[in-house]
């Protein structure tokens, strides 16, 4: 069975702090992980993706995430937070196995950066 | 690109008449989605598509949900009869390709309200 845990509803951070936005995960295989990204009335925005080969992952709004196997974790990292950052952010994971095309996402992270 | 297009944005109706919801994926991409997101249950997968042809629909709740994809540019999701209990956001959303490491782009999405 595959699942993701976002263990914290709510994050609060200070404008110019760095912020962590934690995911773990349970997977069978090898796990394809994403983050997204929702703003109030709006879709959900791809961020980044770790797929395989470097463990930390660049992606959007200089946002970054690192895979932890031992772990099983994918905390989504940023190293100064901005008040435009504060949105709904969401963890999701693919397994490897055939057929799992669908991703399984977590409950969702509420950023709030306080200026 | 425009992006994935839903329409309409809102939908109030009431108890007992058909919705149909609409999704247009981006041009090109062969993987098409159905979420629905509640504060209760979060992002839920409802159902997706690969090549136009329905691949898992376990998540639709009841018959009252039917999906269809008579083509790579149109889908639709429609509800009969609505239901209260069927108020959420509808999001759709889709990939280039089946592979796993595809990330999904998702719709603005449709908030439906039943009374």
């Amino acid at each position: 069975a595959q699942s993701v845990a976002q263990p914290e509803d709510q994050v609060n951070v200070a404008e110019g702090n760095p912020l962590t936005v934690k995911c773990t995960y349970s997977v069978s295989g090898n796990p394809y992980l994403f983050w997204y990204v929702q703003y109030p009335n709006r879709g959900l925005q791809f961020l980044l993706k770790y797929i395989t080969g470097d463990n930390l992952v660049k992606g959007s709004y200089g946002f970054e995430a690192e895979f932890n196997k031992s772990q099983t974790s994918f905390h989504l990292k940023k190293p100064s937070a901005l008040v435009s950052d504060s949105a709904l952010y969401f963890c999701a994971v693919r397994g490897s196995q055939t057929g799992a095309n669908n991703l399984f996402f977590g409950t969702g992270t509420r950023l709030t950066v306080i200026p | 690109d425009a992006g994935v297009i839903q329409s309409p944005r809102h939908e109030v109706t009431e108890m007992g008449q058909e919705v149909t919801l609409r999704c247009k994926p981006i041009s090109g991409h062969n993987s098409l989605f159905w979420y629905r997101q509640t504060m209760m249950r979060g992002l839920e997968l409802l159902i997706y598509f690969n090549n136009n042809v329905p691949i898992d629909d376990s998540g639709m709740p009841e018959d009252r949900f039917s999906a269809k994809m008579p083509n790579a540019s149109f889908s639709t999701l429609k509800i009969q009869p609505s239901e209260p209990r069927d108020s959420a956001v509808y999001f759709c959303a889709s990939s280039l390709g089946s592979g796993r490491a595809h990330e999904q782009f998702f719709g603005p999405g449709t908030r439906l309200t039943v009374l």
